[in-house]
């Protein structure tokens, strides 16, 4: 069956730290995946995408994610965490024209 | 340009009641989607409309119907609320297609005593 897992249901980070986020997904093929951040209160925001090509995708806000195919990774990271991003983090996987599957989510909190 | 707009926020029901939860796009988006949010279990799908006139279920259709009203607009209705529908529900939209790429309205917060 298809699956997205975020091990990591909370983290901690300093402020000013570098940040990464873990994605695995189990796809017969390369799906098309994504990030998403939910703020407290908020809906679900597109932090970035990927469908094919460079590996490495830039998205929103400064964060970054790596396409690893032959981990099954589509890890989310940023080099230097601000409060503001403290939030919760959602990966998500399409493969073709199927319905998105989400990841239960990692819940990020920042400390000054 | 709103995106995908959600009404009410907020809703509190007694088991038993019904109610319908609105959503609507200005995106000309083709397809639009009903979650749920529940802790620890992400988001899971309730109802979908690839497009307009078209609506299929999703992984946790029961107790709920939807209409899809038009190509802006689509409903979610729960007949009898149960508390096992206290949720947090999400309605989302896309244009459709191979880089089909989905965009949330900013929820709708149940609690069903």
């Amino acid at each position: 069956a298809q699956s997205v897992t975020q091990p990591d249901i909370h983290i901690t980070v300093s402020e000013g730290a570098s940040l990464e986020l873990r994605c695995n997904y189990s796809y017969g093929a390369t799906p098309y995946l994504f990030w998403y951040v939910q703020s407290p209160g908020q809906g679900l925001q597109l932090l970035l995408k990927y469908f094919s090509g460079d590996t490495l995708v830039q998205g929103i806000k400064g964060f970054e994610a790596e396409f690893k195919r032959s981990q099954s990774s589509f890890n989310l990271r940023k080099p230097s965490v601000h409060w503001s991003d403290a939030a919760e983090y959602f990966c998500a996987a399409r493969g073709g024209y199927q319905k998105v599957t989400f990841g239960t989510g990692t819940k990020l909190q920042v400390i000054p | 340009n709103a995106g995908v707009t959600q009404t009410p926020k907020f809703q509190v029901l007694k088991t038993g009641q019904s109610m319908t939860l609105q959503c609507a796009q200005d995106m000309n988006h083709n397809s639009m989607y009903w979650y749920r949010q529940d802790p620890g279990m992400g988001l899971r799908l309730i109802y979908y409309s690839a497009s307009e006139g078209t609506t299929d279920k999703g992984e946790v259709p029961n107790g709920y119907n939807v209409s899809r009203l038009n190509k802006r607009e689509f409903s979610l209705r729960l007949e009898s609320a149960a508390p096992s529908q206290t949720s947090v529900y999400f309605c989302a939209s896309s244009a459709g297609g191979r880089t089909d790429t989905q965009y949330f309205g900013p929820g709708t917060r149940l609690t069903v005593l």
